[in-house]
C-alpha cells in the first residue's frame, strides 16, 4: 500500500519560475508532513515541515500548502534557482500512534532548474 | 554543526556474504533509524531503535537483518546473507526524540554481486 503518493516524478523549471510538487496521503492518522531535499551523494535533509493545524507554512522561498480535507499537501519553491536542482521527497508521520518516528516517503521528484 | 556519519560510503559484496553497515548518530540523540533506497525508488523505513531495543520494524526487516548499538556511539545494521535485491543505498538517521526532526547520514551504497 502506497501511503504517500508524489507527483510529478520529474520537473524542469526556468530560473526565477515557481516549482510545485504535490503529495497525497491516505492515512488520516498522519499528523506531521515534512519535505526533504536530497542532493546527489547526500542523505535527505529536512527542508520544511507542517502539521495539520495550519494550512500554510512559509520559510523563505519555500512554502507548504496543506489541504486536510483533500488529504493533500504541496511544496512551492518561489524564484527557483539552479542551486535548488535536487530530488525532493514528501513524507508523513503519525506522531500520536505507536510507531516511533517512522517516516513514510513519497517516490521523489527530480527538480531541474535551468539558468 | 553535528552530523550523522556512515561508513563505508560504498560496499561491494558477493551474494550470501555478511555485511555490517556502520553509523555514528548525533551524540545527544536517543532514537535511531535505518532506511534504504533502491536506485530510482522511494526511501523506505527498515527499523527504529530506542533504549537499546528495536521499537518498530518494517516488513522488509526480516530475520536476515539485525541492528545493534555495540557502544555509546556506533549503530550498526547487519545483513547476514546478502541477496541481489539488497543492493541499495542505506541511510542511517537519528533524532533527539521521536517527535523531532530526523537527521540523515550520507548513506552507504551496498552493491551485491
Amino acid at each position: 500500500q502506497q501511503q504517500v503518493k508524489q507527483s510529478p516524478q520529474s520537473l524542469i523549471v526556468q530560473k526565477g519560475g515557481i516549482s510545485i510538487i504535490n503529495c497525497a496521503y491516505e492515512n488520516t492518522a498522519f499528523d506531521y508532513f515534512p519535505w526533504y531535499q536530497q542532493f546527489p551523494g547526500k542523505g535527505p535533509a529536512l527542508l520544511i515541515a507542517i502539521r495539520p493545524d495550519v494550512s500554510e507554512k512559509k520559510e523563505g522561498r519555500f512554502t507548504i500548502s496543506f489541504n486536510k480535507s483533500a488529504k493533500q499537501f504541496s511544496l512551492h519553491i518561489m524564484d527557483s534557482q539552479p542551486g535548488d536542482s535536487a530530488t525532493y521527497f514528501c513524507a508523513a508521520r503519525n506522531d500520536r500512534g505507536s510507531t516511533l518516528g517512522r517516516l513514510y516517503f513519497g517516490r521523489g521528484t527530480q527538480l531541474t532548474v535551468w539558468p | 554543526e553535528p552530523e550523522v556519519t556512515q561508513t563505508p560510503s560504498h560496499q561491494v559484496t558477493q551474494m550470501g556474504q555478511e555485511v555490517i553497515l556502520r553509523c555514528v548518530p548525533i551524540s545527544n540523540h536517543l532514537y535511531f533509524y535505518w532506511y534504504r533506497q533502491i536506485l530510482g525508488q522511494k526511501v523506505e523505513f527498515l527499523v527504529s531503535f530506542y533504549n537499546n531495543e528495536i521499537s518498530e520494524k518494517s516488513e522488509i526487516f526480516d530475520d536476515q537483518f539485525s541492528v545493534e548499538r555495540p557502544d555509546g556511539s556506533n549503530f550498526t545494521l547487519k545483513i547476514r546473507s546478502t541477496k541481489l535485491e539488497d543492493s541499495a543505498m542505506y541511510f542511517c538517521a537519528s533524532s533527539e526524540n521521536r517527535l523531532h526532526e530526523q537527521y540523515f547520514g550520507p548513506g552507504t551504497r551496498l552493491t551485491v554481486t
